[in-house]
């Protein structure tokens, strides 16, 4: 079945130690979505990719960067991961006329 | 400042009754809607959306209503099933074509609780 996967399902890191998410799809889909989901908040976006064009939110920490190296792979890197970042990552595709499709996440901890 | 807002974290409902969830939302330039469901350890999964020129959309036992003048949309599940218990999401996008730079704003979740 196409659709959207994300490694690891579940990642400790430790405070300060660079860490990579990643997320790969079988949809063909042009638009992927990074979004942070803290506990009982809403998914918040951090960036999107149109294609290889990179869209930043603007408060997005300096701290998180993205890498799409192709159609089907998306990275999230986040350089220096703070207490406050361990959250549920979500990654999401988008095509015209199919909707989005969202991921199962990332949960990451940071101890 | 949240533009989506789902002011009931949870709702208890008894099987076989209606289960509404509420969402407001203060950008009056939303002009598409969407309902996602979300189980633990899964990802949201689409579920119902409304475009902003209607005011009632069904599907099945799903059925979403939009006030635009009041900024409130609800989902109506009836009758509700165990299989519903699940957090349920409300997602606003500045596009009805969907895909743009601001994705979907998304509300914080409502967990709704299908009683036996």
């Amino acid at each position: 079945d196409a659709m959207v996967i994300q490694n690891p399902r579940y990642q400790v890191t430790q405070f300060g130690k660079p860490v990579t998410l990643s997320c790969s799809q079988t949809l063909n889909h042009n638009v992927m979505y990074w979004y942070q989901q803290k506990s009982s908040q809403a998914p918040k976006l951090l960036f999107h990719y149109y294609d290889k064009d990179f869209n930043n939110e603007a408060d997005t920490p300096d701290n998180f960067q993205s890498r799409r190296p192709n159609t089907s792979f998306c990275f999230l890197d986040i350089r220096s991961p703070g207490l406050g970042d361990a959250a549920m990552y979500l990654c999401a595709t988008f095509r015209r006329g199919e909707g989005y499709t969202f991921g199962s996440g990332t949960r990451l901890t940071v101890v | 400042d949240q533009q989506v807002k789902q002011n009931s974290p949870s709702l208890s409902v008894q099987e076989g009754r209606i289960s509404i969830l509420n969402c407001d939302y203060t950008n009056s330039m939303f002009d598409y809607f969407l309902w996602y469901k979300k189980y633990p350890a899964e990802g949201p999964t689409f579920l119902i959306s409304i475009s902003s020129i209607k005011d009632k959309n069904e599907d099945g036992r799903f059925t979403v209503f939009l006030n635009k003048s009041a900024k409130h949309l609800s989902l109506h599940i009836v009758p509700s099933q165990p299989g519903d218990s699940a957090v349920y999401f409300c997602a606003a996008s500045l596009n009805k074509a969907g895909g743009g730079a601001d994705g979907l704003t998304f509300g914080k979740g409502t967990h709704l609780i299908i009683q036996p």
